[in-house]
């Protein structure tokens, strides 16, 4: 089955604190993954992509094929980091994206 | 960058009414657009996948004859909750499929939401 699962609904941390935001997936296929982060009052954006290996805004995010993860990290959280957080994964040979039910991340001063 | 619009916002209906949502390309042309619904403090779910100048493709377990998806021209989709009920209230969400052309990053932008309560 084709699952993404991002088991915490909440995570609350200080700033310039680590965060990580963890994110399982199950596929059969090669997978492409992706974090996409939705602000207070605005659309739902892309932040990052596995298959760039890019850093966006202090974020990264490895795919680990054996644990079947693609947590999202970042050293020092920033207050303007505060957002919900979605962990989605892209069928193969298709458009379709499989979301996880999301974390809300809260930067504490 | 690439823009997506959904009107309207946010909409109330009676029960037994049908509403129609607009989903609409700025920018680009989309051949490809998609639908999800939220409900709260869940997760995006797929509902169809709408591609331009054919039937939308629908996912399992969503009704085709009560979610109608007509992708008309290049930049608009619309999607129509027929005879509304009160568990169809929710957040609706399109999103459109960039051309890789373009050049851009994303592959898929999405729209706002619009939030439907059906009373």
């Amino acid at each position: 089955a084709q699952r993404v699962t991002q088991p915490e609904k909440l995570l609350s941390v200080f700033k310039g604190a680590p965060v990580e935001l963890k994110c399982n997936y199950s596929y059969s296929g090669s997978p492409e993954l992706f974090w996409y982060v939705q602000y207070s009052r605005q659309r739902l954006q892309l932040l990052l992509r596995h298959i760039s290996r890019e850093s966006i805004k202090g974020f990264t995010a490895d795919l680990n094929k054996g644990e079947t993860s693609f947590h999202l990290k970042k050293p020092f959280a920033q207050e303007e980091d505060s957002a919900m957080y979605y962990c989605a994964l892209k069928v193969s040979g298709t458009y379709k994206y499989i979301f996880g039910t999301g974390t809300r991340l809260k930067v504490l001063a | 960058g690439a823009v997506v619009s959904q009107h309207p916002s946010w909409v109330i209906c009676k029960s037994g009414t049908s509403v129609k949502i607009e989903c609409r390309s700025l920018d680009f042309q989309a051949t490809t657009m998609f639908w999800y619904r939220q409900f709260p403090k869940q997760s995006l779910m797929l509902m169809a996948t709408s591609n331009e100048g054919s039937k939308a493709t629908y996912e399992q377990g969503v009704e085709k004859d009560k979610f109608l998806i007509n992708h008309a021209s290049l930049t608009l989709s619309t999607l129509t909750v027929t005879s509304a009920h009160p568990e169809d209230s929710s957040f609706y969400i399109c999103s459109a499929r960039a051309p890789r052309a373009i050049g851009l990053r994303e592959t898929q932008y999405f729209g706002p939401g619009t939030r439907l309560l059906v009373l």
